[in-house]
């Protein structure tokens, strides 16, 4: 299930089911998402993207969905296998800065 | 896919020296790149854009003294702590935006530890 820490959300699935990671942006005139995933020590990676022009958008195995009504975001991990497990961050662009602005973040835990 | 290396990827430096960190676009030129600050599970908080040719912008509360970057080449940005201090300890993250396509690639991130 997903619980609240005191910093980083955690979502804790098993091998082969499917994730839902949500993310609330803060920025109504926002117009470009993108999800990165974060192993321990490294970089951000991106994952996947999409334009305020979309609601949906599919990759390998992921799938974001977006609702602009109430400025939400979702990243779908079909399958979750356990190298899926890292801290995912939505981050928003305002009006073609391209300078990311990262949410909050949420720790994903696949237990095999 | 294109590259970013960050150097060194972690440093342990006494209180008081500098450090300087290297972030590097090893396939693609870069006319910005982004430094970030991360504390252990928090989000990633922008410190600067570093502009090649011309003086970074600083984000609100970011010493410019503290944390000087120069962005001298279309590859090459650098991130000198100065005079760190215990509570510069951090992971610093730089990123690099490809001057053609607009794609954000990060690099691995440098943990900083300052005893």
């Amino acid at each position: 299930g997903e619980s609240v820490g005191l910093h980083l959300p955690t979502l804790s699935v098993q091998e082969g089911d499917n994730s839902i990671i949500n993310c609330a942006y803060s920025n109504s005139a926002s117009d470009y998402f993108i999800w990165y995933k974060q192993e321990s020590g490294k970089g951000p990676q991106f994952i996947i993207d999409i334009r305020s022009n979309m609601d949906k958008r599919q990759g390998q195995r992921v799938t974001v969905l977006l609702n602009k009504t109430v400025k939400h975001l979702s990243l779908q991990i079909a399958a979750t296998q356990p190298g899926d497990s890292a801290v995912y961050f939505c981050a928003e662009n305002l009006g073609g800065s391209y300078i990311p602005t990262f949410g909050r973040g949420t720790s994903l835990i696949v237990h095999p | 896919g294109a590259v970013v290396s960050q150097h060194p990827s972690w440093v342990i430096c006494k209180s008081g020296t500098s450090v300087k960190i290297e972030c590097r676009s090893l396939d693609f030129q870069a006319t910005t790149m982004f430094w970030y600050r991360q504390f252990p599970k928090q989000s990633l908080m922008l410190m600067a854009t570093s502009n090649e040719g011309s003086k970074a912008t600083y984000e609100q509360g970011v010493e410019k003294d503290k944390f000087l970057i120069n962005h001298a080449s279309l590859t090459l940005s650098t991130l000198t702590v100065t005079s760190a201090h215990p509570e510069d300890s951090s992971f610093y993250i730089c990123s690099a935006r490809d001057r053609f396509n607009e794609k954000l690639f990060f690099g691995s991130g440098t943990q900083l530890s300052v005893l």
